[in-house]
């Protein structure tokens, strides 16, 4: 299995931050990576896909970026309403895995 | 409109088969490039792929779950049918079906559903 590493796991930061959450897979994913949002009892949002495709709808302070087999996630001002966790997934190989999570609190 | 939604039983023992039900609207899963997932949640954890199958039915199951897991679809009645046999406390999660396109991720999530197992 491919397996999907995030980092950090919990990230504190203020409005109006700049801010990064890196994604590291075990192998060679192309370009096959997703990244999804969720707030507390509601299901994932997808974001991001193809590593730096801008899901429609989803606000330019979003990208995604990738080098090799890390990838990254930067919201470029943080907002309100972007407090929450984001998981990475690669869709490369069967099984598709997630990461862990990085959950992103108010400092 | 794109929708789905994850229906079946909200408590199972454990030994039981569990069957659920994604019904979805707004796109075929009959048309080229389109698949359907599962995913699961357990409370306080990580997102977990399960299964999909595709417009073509092609079909991929999570080889960790192996013989357990079973998806199905039914064109004609927009649906998708996962079951998971030998439930265990462990099974414990919200469940999610999900569209998504070849190339992208899952682009549309149903509400997910909480399934417990527990005697």
């Amino acid at each position: 299995d491919i397996q999907m590493t995030q980092s950090p796991s919990t990230l504190s930061a203020s409005v109006g931050d700049r801010i990064i959450i890196t994604c590291r897979a075990s192998q060679s994913i192309s370009s096959w990576l997703a990244w999804y949002q969720q707030k507390p009892g509601r299901a994932p949002k997808l974001l991001i896909y193809k590593a730096s495709s801008l899901e429609s709808g989803v606000p330019s302070r979003f990208s995604g970026s990738a080098s090799g087999t890390e990838f990254t996630l930067t919201i470029s001002s943080l907002q309100p309403d972007d407090f929450a966790t984001y998981y990475c997934q690669q869709y490369n190989g069967y099984p598709w895995t997630f990461g862990q999570g990085t959950k992103v609190e108010i400092k | 409109q794109i929708t789905l939604k994850e229906s079946g039983p909200t408590l199972v023992k454990p030994t039981q088969t569990l069957m659920l039900t994604c019904a979805f609207s707004g796109f075929s899963l009959s048309t080229n490039g389109v698949g359907v997932g599962w995913i699961r949640q357990p409370p306080g954890k990580a997102l977990e792929w399960l299964a999909v199958i595709h417009w073509n039915d092609v079909k991929y199951v999570s080889p960790s779950l192996g013989s357990r897991l079973t998806i199905t679809k039914d064109t004609s009645k927009n649906q998708v049918v996962l079951t998971m046999t030998n439930m265990d406390p462990v099974d414990t999660a919200t469940y999610y079906c999900a569209r998504r396109l070849v190339g992208s991720g899952f682009d549309n999530w149903g509400q997910g559903t909480l399934v417990t197992v527990s005697s």
